[in-house]
């Protein structure tokens, strides 16, 4: 089993959709969760952090259930911008503090 | 904040030749330093990360080899290319809430 897993999609929405992204991880000692955006041919750069709360950043809604080991994140109102790789990250407790990526779940919001 | 220079941004590379991709480390000291592959169409995989100078962890045994000579210095070597190297490498930091990576090396073995 990998360590952490995405529907690799494509997710192909019209603008002003609404659309979720879920990721599932193994490590149950895992303590840091993230997701990142990807652009084609790019190096990935942080969207948000993941908290046991839950947290919005505008548009964005990110949501942790460590009972399940279960992320996911929440984009309203699609734009074209959106369009882009989204990739759930888990970081361990242990001295290397590795960051372990999913595959990515790629996203095509149409116009 | 943390800026990571890696060069270079493309290379095309024939079978059996070495390989040396070179990392470089601003705004911080001491830090946690990763080497990553990422395949056409896939996710990332680490290969290799580093805690401290000459501290070494590999995660995948394959044809590469990483160094780390100076505290913020992240070097990925390979003596002999084969095709399956060919992809896009980043090498990433740690900072205190989040990764940065540079700008990568599309790396294509022919």
């Amino acid at each position: 089993r990998k360590e952490v897993e995405q529907d690799p999609g494509p997710f192909n929405v019209p603008e002003g959709a609404t659309v979720a992204f879920n990721c599932t991880y193994s490590n149950s000692a895992s303590q840091s969760f993230f997701w990142y955006r990807q652009d084609c041919r790019k190096e990935p750069k942080l969207l948000m952090s993941v908290y046991s709360s839950g947290n919005e950043d505008g548009r964005f809604t990110a949501q942790l259930n460590r009972a399940s080991q279960y992320i996911s994140l929440l984009i309203r109102d699609s734009k074209l911008s959106d369009s882009a790789t989204y990739l759930c990250v888990v970081r361990g407790m242990d001295s290397s503090y590795k960051l372990i990526f999913g595959s990515g779940t790629r996203l095509l919001v149409r116009p | 904040s943390q800026t990571i220079h890696q060069w270079p941004a493309t290379l095309v590379q024939p079978v059996g030749s070495p390989l040396s991709l070179e990392c470089t480390v601003e705004g911080t000291s001491n830090p946690n330093l990763y080497w990553y592959r990422q395949a056409a169409g896939r996710g990332l995989q680490l290969l290799f990360y580093s805690v401290g100078i000459g501290q070494i962890s590999s995660e995948v045994p394959q044809n590469l080899s990483a160094s780390r000579p100076q505290d913020r210095q992240f070097i990925l070597s390979s003596k002999k290319l084969l095709l399956s190297d060919s992809g896009f490498y980043l090498c990433a930091c740690l900072g205190d809430t989040e990764a940065f990576f540079g700008q990568g090396t599309r790396l294509t073995v022919v």
